[in-house]
């Protein structure tokens, strides 16, 4: 059964429009994140939430807004998509912070592939 | 800055044979992360290593680490097409995970 549920797998959008990229968790995790995938480059951290705690990494553009209404679900804004941000959107969950976890691993879900018009 | 380099990036081979992918960072870590990305799909956890000297074998495939040297393997035994892959490192940094750039295998049957 899958845990970290990704909606839409695919996702399209004209250049400008914003879009929003949803997450939802079965798993009852206190953090969730999100990170930018694009093609054969590693994965980058967006943001994360700490429960209700957002925490952003410093390189993240502006354009690029979440928001973590409870604790399962969190959605990914993109206010006015440019053609480089047509990527994979990877959403992540852990049941601590990292440096708390002993050998839990990141629950990735499937991901949202977003495409830019 | 912390970094995270892995070696190869491409790596063509025949099945049966053994390979070493190798995952060198900068700074000191004390867990590290293996993860499989098939293409188009999402990334599937395969192994964390807490400690130095760490060993963690899941059927052909064997992780280590070695903390003092900054570096974790990724050994391949007897490799089958099942396995082609890209093989990702990351590590633990406070509350954020680093990947390396990824090592894209390609097991020719």
């Amino acid at each position: 059964d899958a845990m970290v549920i990704q909606n839409p797998r695919y996702q399209v959008t004209q250049f400008g429009k914003p879009v929003t990229l949803s997450c939802s968790q079965t798993l009852n995790h206190n953090v969730m994140y999100w990170y930018q995938q694009k093609s054969s480059q590693a994965p980058k951290l967006l943001f994360h939430y700490y429960d209700k705690d957002f925490n952003n990494e410093a390189d993240t553009p502006d354009n690029f807004q979440s928001r973590r209404p409870n604790t399962s679900f969190c959605f990914l804004d993109i206010r006015s998509p440019g053609l480089g941000d047509a990527a994979m959107y990877l959403c992540a969950t852990s049941r601590a912070l990292l440096v708390d976890t002993s050998n839990q691993p990141q629950h990735f879900g499937d991901g949202t592939r977003l495409s830019i018009l | 800055e912390l970094k995270v380099e892995q070696n190869p990036l491409f790596l063509s081979m025949q099945e049966g044979k053994n390979y070493t992918i190798y995952c060198n960072y900068s700074t000191t870590s004390d867990r590290l992360y293996w993860y499989r990305q098939d293409p188009g799909k999402s990334l599937e956890s395969l192994f964390v290593l807490l400690s130095n000297g760490a060993v963690k074998q899941e059927g052909r495939l064997m992780a280590s680490l070695d903390t003092k040297a900054r570096l974790s393997t990724l050994h391949i035994t007897a490799a089958v097409h099942d396995l082609s892959a890209t093989y990702f490192c990351a590590v633990n940094r406070d509350d954020k995970i680093i990947f390396g750039k990824g090592t894209r295998l390609h097991i020719l049957p």
